[in-house]
This record gives C-alpha cells, structure tokens and sequence, in this order.
C-alpha cells in the first residue's frame, strides 16, 4: 500500500473542460506538495499546501489541502492542450528531507 | 533552471553487467537524491546522500549502491543489471544549499535505462 494513493490514474478531457485530480492518505502531514511533469523532463514543484483547509490558486489551477492534513486535490478550470502532463503529489517523511510521492495522475487534454 | 546534469541520457545493457549513472550539480547543494520512475509507481526513492562521503538507503535500495566523492557529483551503480530494473532514473537536488528543511526538490532530466 502506497502512503499517498493518487486518483484517477489517468484522465483524458476536452479543451476547456474541468477536471479534479485527488491525493490520499491515512496519514497526517504537515505539508504536501505537487509536481508536474512532462514527457522527457523531471517533476516540477506547482506549489506546497501547508494549512488545513487551505486553498491555493495558480492561474487556473486550484490546490486544496484537507481539514485534516490528510489529502489534498487539484482542480482545473477550463484545461488546455499545455495543462497536459503528469500531476504528482509528494510529502516528507519523518526526519531527512526525503520526499515520497503518489502514484501519479496523468491528465491528457485534447486540443 | 538548477544546474543539474545526468549522464548518460539514454542506454542499454544487458543482464548481468554492471552500470553507472552520473549526476552532476552546479549548484553546491549538500543534499542529492536517486529516484526510479515506473508506471503507476509514481518517483521511488533508491538513496541520497547528505554530504560528502554521506548516504543512506531509500525505500527501494536494493540491487543499487551509491558514492559521492565530491559535492557535485552522485553516483548510481547497478552492480549486475537485471531486467526489473529497467526504469526511468532521476537525480534530484534539495533547492537551498544546506537543505534539511523539507524544502522543495530540483530534478535533473532523467535517464532511460533498459535491461535486456
């Protein structure tokens, strides 16, 4: 079983559809971050949620951070060919700045 | 862009013999890690290194081994390939100098290692 269970693992949608990606834990964190990735390249950082509750916007992407500090999702509004990618969720563990990702979702959004 | 370099970019060897990736960093950064990426798997980690001569086991070490020499360079050996190992391999740094304090993570572009 993974700590962070990513859902769904992939998601094809029109251009300017919405879509919400989830990320899943039975454990509590004290932060959470997201990544995307394209094709060819490494994991880049979208943002770090560290407040339950909290809502972090980036252009039209929305993160939240559940009340319990238990999963978080990320909702896009009205998605476009450049939205395409692989959206990763990844926390620390414990002591040593090791950093633990998600299964990945992988979203495909057809122009 | 942090100043990340992995080499070599793509290769292919056959079962049983040994293998070495490079990660190269400009940055100084004392905190280098090694990830394999695999369907549905999202990023694992294999090992990192917190300094010179420092490094530690990461939740799929086995079959890998590490060393780091110097600050800029971390290496990945497969000491005899097998055919699970076939993965995509990525070099992260920890984006300050010092790192430690669950900031985020820089990845190099990834190498694509195939097993036969």
């Amino acid at each position: 079983t993974q700590l962070l269970e990513q859902s769904p693992q992939f998601l094809s949608i029109q251009e300017g559809e919405n879509l919400t990606v989830y990320c899943n834990s039975s454990s509590v964190f004290s932060s959470l971050q997201w990544y995307r990735q394209e094709p060819g390249e490494g994991p880049v950082l979208l943002v770090t949620v560290v407040t339950g509750g909290e809502v972090k916007k980036l252009k039209r992407l929305t993160f939240q951070f559940g009340d319990a500090r238990k999963d978080s999702s990320l909702h896009i509004t009205a998605a476009q060919p450049g939205d395409t990618g692989l959206y990763l969720c990844a926390v620390f563990k414990a002591a040593g700045n090791k950093l633990t990702f998600g299964g990945g979702t992988r979203v495909l959004v057809k122009p | 862009d942090a100043g990340i370099t992995q080499s070599p970019r793509h290769k292919v060897t056959e079962t049983g013999t040994p293998v070495t990736l490079r990660c190269h960093q400009t940055e100084n950064h004392r905190y280098m890690y090694w990830y394999r990426q695999d369907p549905g798997h999202g990023l694992r980690l294999i090992h990192y290194s917190y300094g010179v001569k420092d490094t530690d086991k990461g939740e799929v070490s086995d079959g890998y081994s590490v060393s780091r020499s110097k600050t800029e360079d971390f290496l990945l050996t497969l000491e005899s390939a097998t055919s699970s190992q076939t993965s995509v391999y990525f070099c992260a740094i920890s984006s300050t100098p010092t790192g430690g304090n669950n900031e985020k993570l820089f990845f190099g572009s990834g190498t694509q290692l195939s097993v036969l």
